[in-house]
């Protein structure tokens, strides 16, 4: 398995702080992904980047901001977190021209 | 766009006893299928994939997947449920227009009964 680690894994935040997810991956992945996942939901996508620099929105994009500086770190920014924002969070890698994708453990991010 | 669906939302099977859980996709050409299993409270593991080929897949702890373009299917079957295959199941396709991304199904989670 790709090595993906996320941190927080774990937090509590209060509406409208700024929170800053991390997702660290070493195995040199092109691609990466930010995904929630809220029960009935399953997994949606948030925000992807295919290189660094670069990014692009997926389907429930409003109210997150993602940064990619390195190859090897995608950020997730919630500018003012909300209540609808409580879920638990994954990254996830894939190599280029692959759909196979490698999951991080998730981020349980609570707003209270 | 692609997606799936997964008509059950909860299955409780026996332990012992066989396991076919549901997936219907919505995508013209061949999509590329996936299934997930998601133990409680841990990461997304995979347990195979279809791309094309031969439409019976096999992955890992016994499970295999039959991929049916006649009924856009791709169920997710293991012959003898263990106690220990009790978690959330994904089933997901590849979403041409997103980088790579997946669409995933709203999951079933399986119940395994003594």
């Amino acid at each position: 398995d790709a090595g993906i680690t996320q941190s927080p894994r774990h937090k509590v935040t209060e509406t409208g702080t700024p929170v800053t997810l991390r997702c660290h991956q070493t195995e040199n992945h092109r691609y990466m992904y930010w995904y929630r996942q809220d029960p009935g939901h399953g997994l949606r996508l948030i925000h992807y980047s295919y290189g660094v620099k670069d990014t692009d929105k997926g389907e429930v994009s409003d109210g997150y901001s993602v940064s990619r500086s390195k190859t090897e770190d995608f950020l997730l920014t919630l500018e003012s977190a909300t209540s609808s924002q409580t879920s638990v969070y994954f990254c996830a890698t894939t190599p280029s021209g692959s759909y196979e994708q490698y999951f991080g453990p998730g981020t349980r991010l609570t707003v209270t | 766009a692609q997606s799936v669906t997964q008509p059950d939302i909860h299955i409780t099977v026996s332990e012992g006893a066989s396991l076919e859980l549901r997936c219907n996709y919505s995508y013209g050409a061949t999509p590329y299928l996936f299934w997930y299993v998601q133990s409680p409270g841990q990461g997304l593991q995979l347990l195979l994939k279809y791309f094309s080929g031969d439409t019976l897949v096999q992955g890992i702890k016994g499970f295999e997947a039959e991929f049916k373009r006649s009924q856009s299917s791709f169920n997710l079957r293991k012959p003898s449920v263990h106690w220990s295959d009790a978690a959330e199941y994904f089933c997901a396709v590849g979403a041409s227009n997103s980088g790579y991304a997946l669409n995933f199904g709203k999951g079933t989670s399986l119940l395994v009964t003594p």
